[in-house]
């Protein structure tokens, strides 16, 4: 089965500017996490939805930081306008229930650099 | 407090040893542990999971969970240097949300 894509893979973007992720998870995996990841620290969940609708949200910086899963599938996360403290990894996550116990997958991340 | 909490390390051992790692949660309620292993610039790969009091054994590694102390570790018998990486340790909570530990930094030494 193919696993949990992201795009892009790396991203530079200047202060203020505007920046998107795509996350296409395992097929017929309900929960769609994103994590952001700093340096030396484990992955911070900051949005998971069940089907298209966002159940935990508490971490999401509102302010600047949105996500959406349209059709319960695709998700992008953005954020309008990028910190420099934005800096960090951002994994993409899936999961389901399986027979023996839960399936989790990360993707492969998007490194983005706030310059 | 954190949810989960896990020594950062690094921890250092020589080629073929046992390496030793360890995890606590809050959350009584959870059901389900998971060890990933992280390679430096890549995303953690799931190598455990355990949903059970006592040890689970897969090749060389074993992970032992012990609900009433709410402790979970792993055990890396005949440690590589390819073993060399950050383990995370994660539990699920109520729900589906899962916790992450800060990780732990392994350095096996040839």
């Amino acid at each position: 089965e193919a696993g949990v894509v992201q795009s892009p893979r790396y991203k530079i973007i200047e202060k203020k500017q505007p920046v998107a992720f795509w996350c296409n998870p395992i097929s017929g995996h309900n929960t769609l996490y994103w994590y952001r990841q700093n340096l030396g620290q484990g992955p911070e969940l900051l949005i998971r939805y069940e089907n298209e609708e966002a159940v935990d949200d508490s971490q999401l910086p509102k302010d600047r930081f949105s996500a959406e899963r349209l059709k319960g599938v695709d998700s992008t996360l953005k954020i309008q306008p990028a910190e420099l403290g934005d800096s960090a990894v951002y994994l993409c996550a899936s999961s389901r229930r399986t027979g023996g116990g839960w399936g989790y997958t990360f993707g492969s991340g998007t490194r983005l650099t706030v310059v | 407090q954190k949810e989960v909490e896990q020594n950062s390390g690094p921890l250092s051992v020589p080629e073929g040893a046992i390496a030793s790692l360890n995890c606590t949660y809050s959350d009584r309620v959870s059901q389900s542990f998971f060890w990933y292993r992280q390679y430096s610039g890549k995303s953690p790969e799931l190598i455990m999971s355990i949903y059970s009091n006592g040890d689970k054994e897969d090749g060389r590694f074993t992970a032992q969970l012990n609900k009433a102390s709410q402790y979970v570790s792993l055990l890396i018998r005949d440690s590589q240097p390819s073993d060399s990486a950050t383990y995370l340790c994660a539990v699920r909570g109520n729900g589906n949300q899962f916790y992450f530990g800060t990780g732990t930094s392994l350095t096996v030494i040839p």
